[in-house]
């Protein structure tokens, strides 16, 4: 059962448009909502986190949407630029016990055109 | 700077002959994380440590086994890989309070199975 589910696969944007990606869930219990961005050979980082007891985060041109009814969530990226070119990954957690446990969605590649 | 670092970074073996990767951390993190990522995949936990306590996925095969001999250092250990180990092998790194906490990836070892 995937527990958190991503769309599109891939996106293809010029130069200062807006790319959309969005995720959902089913859990209820999950509390945090990351974005990971990698670049190839790199390992994933952190781009921005939200909980859920807000509806959107804004962290330079990166916003969180937080849907809690519908449990969904989205990232948009204002006014995005050639080096944004890289896979995004959402994923959602919970407290396990001892530690916090990530459970990554399927990666959207995204492509922005000079 | 505080940092998540993996040895080698692409690891070649030959279909059965043990190998085993390293990662190692300077930011003290009480959490130590390690994720397969296959080719245009989202990263799978394989299993984390909380400090000294072992937690290991259900489904991680029993193939897959880890050792943490300090706070520092954490090995993933394959004993006897098959080509469909081949992956990037991510560590990551989480201070493991109550918090909304962030990973912390290092760069990931390639690993190649002949």
């Amino acid at each position: 059962q995937q527990q958190v589910k991503q769309s599109p696969q891939s996106l293809i944007v010029q130069k200062g448009g807006i790319p959309i990606i969005n995720c959902a869930y089913e859990n209820t219990a999950f509390d945090y909502f990351p974005w990971y961005q990698q670049f190839p050979g790199k390992g994933p980082a952190l781009l921005i986190a939200i909980r859920p007891d807000v509806s959107e985060k804004k962290e330079g041109r990166f916003t969180i949407s937080f849907n809690k009814s519908a449990k969904q969530f989205s990232l948009h990226i204002m006014d995005s630029q050639p080096g944004d070119s890289a896979t995004y990954f959402c994923a959602v957690s919970i407290s396990s016990g001892s530690a916090r446990q990530l459970t990554f969605g399927s990666g959207t590649q995204l492509t922005v055109l000079p | 700077d505080a940092m998540v670092i993996q040895n080698p970074r692409y690891q070649v073996t030959q279909f059965g002959k043990p190998v085993t990767l390293s990662c190692s951390q300077t930011l003290n993190h009480n959490v130590m994380y390690w994720y397969q990522q296959k080719s245009s995949q989202a990263p799978k936990l394989l299993f984390h440590y909380y400090d000294k306590d072992f937690n290991n996925e259900a489904d991680t095969p029993d193939n897959f086994q880890s050792r943490r001999p300090n706070t520092s250092f954490c090995f993933l250990d394959i004993r006897s890989p098959g080509l469909g180990d081949a992956a990037m092998y991510l560590c990551a790194t989480s201070r493991g309070d109550s918090s909304y906490n962030e990973q912390f990836f290092g760069p990931g070892t390639r690993l190649t199975v002949l």
